[in-house]
């Protein structure tokens, strides 16, 4: 069955210092990878995708995420936090190979950057 | 602004009531999906329209009615709720739903309050 795992409902990082955070996923096949982000009292925003090619993806903001495939995971990532990076961020998958086209979503992970 | 507009940005109703949310996209998209926010969850898809035809209905209860009388326009119906379906329900477009590397567009929800 195709899941997605955010081990970590909270990460709490102080401001400047590099972020992390988690995000494991299982499908059958080669996987199309998301990061969106939700800002209190907003809907969610596309952060980046993994589609094929280069393993590291940079998206918007600064942030950047790795595809291992060994480890099946795609952590999101930023070298120097900013408050205003605190958000709701959800991970989400979808099998290229499958025909059912619905996302796969994480729990979500609240980041708190602290001044 | 992504271009996805929903209205309400909150409702209180009481079990017996009959609303209704409204969503327009103004990105020529033409796909449009409801889903469902709770607290500590995976986003819950609950309908889907591709080109104004229904293509996903995921064993939503018949007291959620959904609407799309064209590609701009997405209504979900609410009659007869419990307690249980408070959440904050989200809107989203894309180009298409056979599209399946492409990202989705967000509305900011409707946070519904059922008393």
């Amino acid at each position: 069955a195709q899941s997605v795992a955010q081990p970590e409902d909270q990460v709490n990082v102080a401001e400047g210092n590099p972020l992390t955070v988690k995000c494991t996923y299982s499908v059958s096949g080669n996987p199309y990878l998301f990061w969106y982000v939700q800002y209190p009292n907003r809907g969610l925003q596309f952060l980046l995708k993994y589609i094929t090619g280069d393993n590291l993806v940079k998206g918007s903001y600064g942030f950047e995420a790795e595809f291992n495939k060994s480890q099946t995971s795609f952590h999101l990532k930023k070298p120097s936090a900013l408050v205003s990076d605190s958000a709701l961020y959800f991970c989400a998958v979808r099998d290229q190979g499958d025909s059912n086209y619905q996302l796969i979503w994480g729990a979500g992970t609240k980041l708190i950057i602290k001044p | 602004e992504t271009g996805v507009t929903q209205t309400p940005r909150h409702l209180v109703m009481g079990m017996t009531n009959k609303k209704s949310l409204k969503c327009e996209q103004h990105l020529g998209h033409n796909a449009m999906y409801w889903y469902k926010q709770s607290a500590k969850k995976p986003l819950e898809l609950m309908f889907v329209y591709n080109f104004k035809e229904q293509t996903e209905n995921n064993s939503v209860p018949s007291r959620f009615s959904p609407e799309c009388p064209n590609s701009s326009h997405l209504f979900l119906h609410l009659h007869t709720l419990q307690p249980e379906d408070s959440a904050l329900y989200l809107c989203a477009s894309s180009q298409d739903t056979r599209a399946t590397n492409e990202k989705l567009f967000f509305g900011s929800g409707t946070q519904l309050s059922v008393l």
